[in-house]
């Protein structure tokens, strides 16, 4: 195990639902990351989190909201998502956004009906 | 932006053969190159990294090289085993972002 945790490991939601996915790692580390991960892309960067500030928003909707109330938990509050944001969603963390080496989760696979 | 590709897309071999995977970049600026190992069910898990001061490094059956001049750089496997299958990602950091390929499916037949 990778020290990094997420829950659940499977979600399916139809698109008027509100759901959170959770990570916490157990690393002391201070940077967190969430990546999504779709069918033959490569794994695209969403948000950031060093020592519980977001320096990174990739783009993202709207519909996707994170939280990090401290720097061992990283929330990805979901809210009326699209059947295009199927994907597998992988929490990750490093010591801090300057050490390059990331450590993640097992992922949450999700489905949008 | 960076931008790193990958190839190939799959990889069949025999155990015991040697497997190469290949990645290039397109920022100079890129200076950290690491290779993460994903099987079914789990996330990607680092296997070995390469930083732009070195040309190559090795650990055990994994080697990876980088050419900055070329801007490429692979990941080396000897003496496949089955366990060994799995989808490879090659990443590049520029400015503390990681950006990854579009992965490797190595498929290690006994």
């Amino acid at each position: 195990e990778t020290g990094v945790t997420q829950t659940p490991r499977h979600l399916v939601m139809g698109m008027t639902n509100k759901k959170s996915l959770k990570c916490e790692q157990h690393l002391g580390h201070n940077a967190m990351y969430w990546y999504k991960q779709s069918a033959k892309k490569p794994l695209e960067l969403m948000f950031v989190y060093n020592f519980k500030e977001q320096t990174e928003n990739n783009s993202v909707p709207s519909r996707f909201s994170p939280e990090c109330p401290n720097s061992s938990h990283l929330f990805l509050h979901l809210h009326t998502l699209q059947p295009e944001d199927s994907a597998l969603y992988l929490c990750a963390s490093s010591q801090d956004i300057k050490y390059n080496e990331q450590f993640f989760g097992p992922g949450t696979r999700l489905t949008v009906l | 932006g960076e931008n790193v590709e990958q190839h190939p897309s799959t990889l069949s071999v025999q155990e015991g053969d040697s497997a190469v995977i290949k990645c290039t970049y397109s920022d100079s600026a890129s200076n950290y190159f690491p290779w993460y190992k994903q099987e079914l069910g789990k996330g990607p898990q680092l296997i070995i990294d390469i930083r732009s001061n070195v040309g190559e490094k090795k650990d055990q059956r994994i080697a990876v090289t980088l050419n900055k001049t070329a801007k490429h750089f692979s990941l080396h496997i000897t003496e496949t085993q089955p366990e060994d299958s799995a989808v490879y990602f090659c990443a590049a950091i520029t400015f503390q972002k990681l950006v990854f390929g579009t992965g490797t499916r190595l498929l290690v037949s006994p």
